[in-house]
């Protein structure tokens, strides 16, 4: 089991550029959801998905789209990158509503 | 409102001498309450959960209903220990996962 894997490790970006972070899971999870870690800001949900085809805004969504189209990937993408989102991004997965989320080893995002 | 609260940022002790990490929440429902770890350039892995009521490395941590809280301890800290140390709150009814801002631990040598 790979678990869950973030594609790519780094990336700086141009304010005004696009770009998807990628996400795959093979743990068969339901749920999965994407953070942004912020010094002295914890870890913030952008969005997340119950399953195939459903998701749901998380409490800073604004600037990124995602879909879930297999259980298995859950992209984010960022429409038209702003120095504001500057961050590093986790991508998790959990099979239940109470149960264990397991991480993903992050992308460390620059936006000039 | 639901909310995790970690009031110190940065934690400072001796090798040898008792951590305890505070952690208190806000949730009118029944919580599921976690610790996770975060060692250096490594993923946010689980390190507890109050269900299971273990100890994993030393560490332990107990949910005091009465006071919302659930605060982790070790009665002597290691070198290793040295992370960041986010606690968080599963909400019954839906999937979201509510972290509190971390507190750094910096076990002194």
């Amino acid at each position: 089991n790979a678990g869950v894997t973030q594609t790519p490790k780094f990336q700086v970006l141009k304010t005004g550029q696009s770009m998807t972070l990628q996400c795959a899971q093979d743990m068969n999870h339901e749920y999965m959801s994407w953070y942004r870690q912020d010094p002295g800001m914890g870890l913030r949900l952008i969005h997340y998905s119950v399953g195939a085809g459903i998701t749901d805004q998380g409490e800073v969504p604004n600037g990124y789209n995602v879909s879930r189209s297999t259980t298995e990937d859950f992209p984010l993408r960022l429409l038209s990158a702003a120095p504001s989102q500057t961050s590093v991004y986790f991508c998790a997965s959990r099979g239940g509503r109470g149960g264990e989320q397991f991480f993903g080893p992050g992308t460390r995002l620059t936006v000039l | 409102a639901q909310r995790v609260t970690q009031p110190e940022k940065l934690l400072s002790v001796f090798k040898g001498a008792p951590v305890e990490l505070k952690c208190n929440y806000s949730y009118s429902g029944s919580p599921e309450l976690f610790w996770y770890v975060q060692y250096s350039r490594q993923r946010l892995q689980l390190l507890l959960r109050h269900i299971s009521r273990e100890s994993i490395k030393g560490f332990t941590a107990d949910l005091n209903k009465g006071e919302t809280s659930f605060h982790l301890k070790k009665p002597f800290a290691q070198e290793e220990d040295s992370a960041m140390y986010y606690c968080a709150l599963a909400t019954s009814g839906t999937y979201k996962y509510i972290f509190g801002t971390g507190t750094r631990l910096k076990v002194l040598a």
